[in-house]
C-alpha cells in the first residue's frame, strides 16, 4: 500500500523566516509527487514533480524531489502571514490513485 | 470561469441513514474525483469518474458509491451511515484523468461537511 509521511506535523515561525517542509513516500511504480496548499477547505495546486533533482519554483516557493531517497522538500522563503495553511503532499503510483499525507500545518506569526 | 460547486455545504444525519452529495465540475472538465478528509486520516481518495465511468476506486467499503452524468456532474452516495463517516467530503475536477498525461492540477470544491449523530 502506498504511503506518504509528512514532517513536521505543525510548525510555527515568524514572518520573514524560511521554512522547509518534508515529505517521504513509499509507492509502487512511482509516477509523480504533488504539493497542495489548503488554507480553509479547498486545496490549491502548487507543484507536480516527476524527475529527481529538478527544482520547481514559483515566487517564494520551491520544491525538489529525490527519487533515490524517496523524499521531497517544499521551501518557502521570506514567509508571509498569507502562507499560513496546511501543506499537503501526495504521490501517484502505478495504480493511478492519489495518496495524500496528513499534511503540515504552518502558522506564520506577524 | 465558475469553480467547482459542491452541495450541500453542511448536513447532519443520523446513523443508518443515507446521504447524497453533489459536485458540479468546472466547465469542460471531464474527470471528477472524490475525497474524504478527517483529522486523523487526512485526505483519502474515494473514487474517480471520467466520461460517466468509474476509472478508479479507493479502499472504502461498498456503502460508498458514486456516479457521473453526461454533463460531467457527479454524485456520491453513502448508505447506512456510521459515526465514522463524519468528515469533509471534497470533490475535485480536472481536464484529464489522474495519472496519465496529467498536469497534476486538481480544482477542488469547498466541500460538504457531513456530521453523523
Amino acid at each position: 500500500e502506498d504511503k506518504v509521511v509528512q514532517s513536521p506535523l505543525s510548525l510555527v515561525v515568524h514572518e520573514g523566516d524560511t521554512v522547509t517542509l518534508n515529505c517521504s513516500y513509499e509507492v509502487t511504480n512511482f509516477r509523480s509527487l504533488l504539493w497542495y496548499k489548503q488554507e480553509k477547505k479547498a486545496p490549491t495546486f502548487l507543484f507536480m514533480l516527476t524527475s529527481s533533482g529538478i527544482e520547481k519554483k514559483s515566487g517564494r516557493l520551491s520544491s525538489i524531489l529525490d527519487k533515490k531517497e524517496l523524499f521531497s522538500i517544499l521551501n518557502i522563503t521570506a514567509t508571509q502571514t498569507g502562507d499560513s495553511a496546511v501543506y499537503l503532499c501526495a504521490v501517484i503510483g502505478g495504480n493511478e490513485k492519489l495518496t495524500f499525507g496528513t499534511g503540515t500545518r504552518l502558522t506564520i506569526i506577524p | 470561469k465558475a469553480g467547482v460547486t459542491q452541495t450541500p455545504r453542511y448536513l447532519i444525519k443520523t446513523r443508518g441513514q443515507q446521504v447524497t452529495l453533489s459536485c458540479s465540475p468546472i466547465s469542460g472538465h471531464r474527470s471528477v474525483s472524490w475525497y474524504q478528509q478527517t483529522p486523523g486520516q487526512g485526505l483519502q481518495f474515494l473514487f474517480e469518474y471520467f466520461s460517466e465511468t468509474q476509472r478508479n476506486k479507493g479502499n472504502f467499503p461498498g456503502r460508498f458509491s458514486g456516479r457521473q452524468f453526461s454533463n460531467s456532474r457527479s454524485e456520491m452516495n453513502v448508505s447506512t451511515l456510521e459515526l465514522g463517516d463524519s468528515a469533509l467530503y471534497l470533490c475535485a475536477s480536472s481536464l484529464a484523468l489522474i495519472g496519465g498525461g496529467w498536469t497534476g492540477e486538481l480544482f477542488f470544491g469547498e466541500g460538504s461537511r457531513l456530521t453523523v449523530l
